[in-house]
């Protein structure tokens, strides 16, 4: 079974800040999800990769294949940023990590 | 498009009653998977199926049956509900295609007591 492995575990952050979530997992994928959970508990799906880099907006995800390990950047951090991000194993058998609790301050 | 739809959205059941969480989508989707979410835990695969017809086992299955007569949906079962069930469930479902993204519903608040 892939261990996946997130840090920080919790992140307080002010606005404006870069913001770095790292995620490592222990088995070769063939692609990696990152989540978002709001509080009020709904989840969004971000980016799903296979290997390079995406970019949506202030959002970029990167994975190295070779390490196992993938990074979610948040550029000019803001508070409705605050949310739980979540790493995920994308094979048929899901397996999550236990999710990066951020909070952005004003 | 209304995507994945969850129900009930909130359930209390006493120990030993069983019910069926809901989940359909509209996507013509073929994986679908339920997840429980727990303090601390963070969410972990229940059961998941590839297509209609195909149910495979995920990490923490007991207690819980599921079938996929459609592609459309995919019910879970309590059998006989224990507090340990005490959670909040989540249904997913995606294409199964390369980098296709994950599309979840809001969620069910379940108590046993």
């Amino acid at each position: 079974k892939n261990e996946v492995e997130q840090s920080p575990q919790n992140l307080t952050a002010q606005e404006g800040e870069f913001i770095t979530i790292n995620c490592s997992y222990s088995v070769g994928i063939s692609a990696l999800h990152w989540l978002q959970q709001h509080p009020g508990g709904g989840i969004v799906s971000l980016f799903m990769l296979s290997s390079g880099k995406k970019k949506h907006g202030r959002l970029i995800a990167t994975i190295n294949i070779q390490e196992k390990h993938s990074s979610l950047h948040i550029t000019a951090s803001h508070p409705r940023d605050s949310a739980v991000y979540i790493c995920v194993d994308g094979s048929e058998k899901l397996v999550f990590g236990k999710g990066t609790k951020l909070t952005v301050n004003p | 498009n209304a995507g994945v739809t969850q129900t009930p959205k909130f359930q209390v059941l006493k120990t030993g009653q069983s019910m069926t969480l809901q989940c359909a989508q509209d996507m013509n989707h073929e994986y679908m998977s339920w997840y429980r979410q727990d303090p601390g835990m963070g969410l972990r695969l229940i059961h998941y199926s590839v297509g209609a017809g195909i149910t495979d086992q995920g990490e923490v299955p007991n207690g819980y049956n599921v079938s996929r007569s459609t592609t459309e949906d995919f019910p879970l079962r309590l059998l006989s509900a224990a507090p340990s069930q005490t959670s909040v469930y989540f249904c997913a479902s995606s294409s199964g295609q390369k980098n296709s993204p994950l599309h979840f519903g809001n969620g069910t608040r379940l108590t046993v007591t």
